[in-house]
């Protein structure tokens, strides 16, 4: 039973254009959301997270958005550069449960010239 | 910053072979998690540990051990290595206490023959 879906594999975008990266979730007490980056033959690394007391987090090009009564996050990038292309998982936390992170499948992000 | 290392990159063994996949990290954290990555799957917690020779069972341990002896090291055993564990696999360390960043090694790709 997948609780943390990314329904996109892939998305391609323009260079300079706004690229979103979205994830549904099914289980009602994930309270912490996170997204990170992999590059090809590297780990993870971690990009930017949000609290569900929250709907809306940024960090330089990398805003991050909540609904939670639609369950939905999404990860928007701008503007997209070509060092963004990767593979960008979301992940999901119930924040009594010693830290596990539930992750989704994966979206991979090409941006061209 | 953060090091999470981990003690092979590309690992080949034979199938019924004892595989150890070793984990290092250096900023005193207090859980340690093994993942597998395969495509269309995303990541997949496998075993993890939030004290010392303390572990829990994530969603896929069948044919996994594991083994924290020491604080900073995390081990992942396959007792008898079967093709179907032919995988990408990532350990990361998050440092607990309300923080739930994990950070991740860099990975290792191991093919069962």
């Amino acid at each position: 039973d997948q609780q943390v879906k990314q329904n996109s594999p892939s998305l391609s975008v323009q260079e300079g254009r706004i690229s979103i990266l979205n994830c549904d979730y099914t289980n009602s007490m994930f309270d912490y959301f996170l997204w990170y980056k992999k590059y090809p033959a590297e780990g993870p690394t971690f990009l930017i997270s949000i609290s569900s007391i929250k709907d809306k987090n940024e960090d330089g090009r990398f805003t991050v958005f909540l609904n939670k009564s639609a369950k939905h996050l999404s990860l928007h990038i701008v503007p997209s550069q070509p060092g963004d292309s990767a593979v960008y998982f979301c992940a999901a936390s119930n924040t009594g449960t010693a830290s596990k992170l539930t992750f989704g499948t994966g979206t991979r992000l090409q941006v061209t010239l | 910053d953060v090091k999470v290392t981990q003690s092979s990159r590309y690992l080949v063994k034979r199938t019924g072979e004892k595989v150890f996949l070793e984990c290092v990290q250096d900023m005193d954290h207090e859980n340690m998690f093994w993942y597998r990555q395969d495509p269309g799957l995303g990541l997949r917690l496998i075993y993890f540990s939030y004290d010392v020779k303390m572990k829990e069972k994530g969603d896929i341990p069948e044919g996994y051990s594991v083994s924290r002896e020491k604080k900073e090291r995390f081990s992942l055993i396959l007792e008898s290595a079967s093709t179907n564990q032919t995988s990408m696999y990532l350990c990361a360390s998050s440092p607990g206490q309300g923080v739930y960043e994990q950070y991740f090694g860099p990975g290792t790709r191991l093919t069962v023959t």
